[in-house]
């Protein structure tokens, strides 16, 4: 089984600050990582995603995460933040060779403070 | 990117009502789902079907119940809504190793 953990639940950062959201995930198999996006009153908008190769993966807006094996760690950063990227953010973890359902963690809201 | 629609949006209801919240798209995509959104809380699946004619349940128990007879369309029925229903539903997309791509979801409040 499949498990995601995000350590935040609330993160308030000041505008044009960086920000990191943590992303910890629980497996027994390689996995795909995505994080999404989701606005108030909206849907969940991929922002990037993990499939393989580099660890290193850029996203919309500006965001980037690294896959850390080791750590099994997957954490979303930003260098500099604008009140627009105020939103919740989800981590979730997929099985490649499975059924490919995601497992989301329980989001984080990133507040911006202008 | 896959164009994913909800409707209602929105859905205020009384107590024993026979409810559907529809879920379309448009790109052909074989795999479709359901979740189930609390406020502030993670998604959990309700729901998943790999194409026409195919259902399964999803990791949450749950009292709807699904059908997909064309390849564009995956409704979510709720026989008799009762107050514990009331939630975010939103439904997903996806084509084979590809991308969840989700619609806009449906706000359900049962009264």
């Amino acid at each position: 089984a499949q498990s995601v953990t995000q350590l935040d639940s609330q993160v308030p950062v000041f505008e044009e600050a960086p920000v990191e959201l943590r992303c910890n995930y629980s497996s027994s198999v390689s996995v795909y990582l995505f994080w999404y996006v989701q606005y108030p009153n909206q849907g969940l908008q991929l922002l990037l995603k993990y499939l393989s190769g580099s660890t290193l993966v850029k996203g919309i807006n500006g965001f980037e995460a690294e896959f850390n094996k080791s750590q099994t760690s997957f954490h979303l950063r930003k260098p500099s933040v604008h009140i627009s990227d105020t939103a919740e953010y989800f981590c979730a973890v997929s099985d490649p060779g499975g059924n490919e359902k995601l497992t989301f963690g329980t989001g984080t809201r990133l507040t911006i403070i202008p | 990117e896959a164009d994913i629609y909800q409707t209602p949006r929105y859905l205020v209801i009384g107590t024993g009502k026979k409810i559907t919240l529809e879920c379309s798209q448009t790109m052909g995509h074989d795999k479709m789902y359901w979740y189930q959104q609390d406020p502030g809380m993670e998604l959990h699946l309700i729901h998943y079907s790999y194409g026409v004619n195919s259902t399964e349940k999803g990791d949450l128990s749950s009292e709807s119940t699904v059908s997909r007879i064309r390849t564009e369309h995956f409704p979510l029925t709720l026989e008799s809504a009762r107050p514990s229903h009331t939630s975010q539903y939103l439904c997903a997309c996806r084509a084979y190793q590809e991308t969840q791509y989700f619609g806009p979801g449906t706000r359900l409040l049962v009264l």
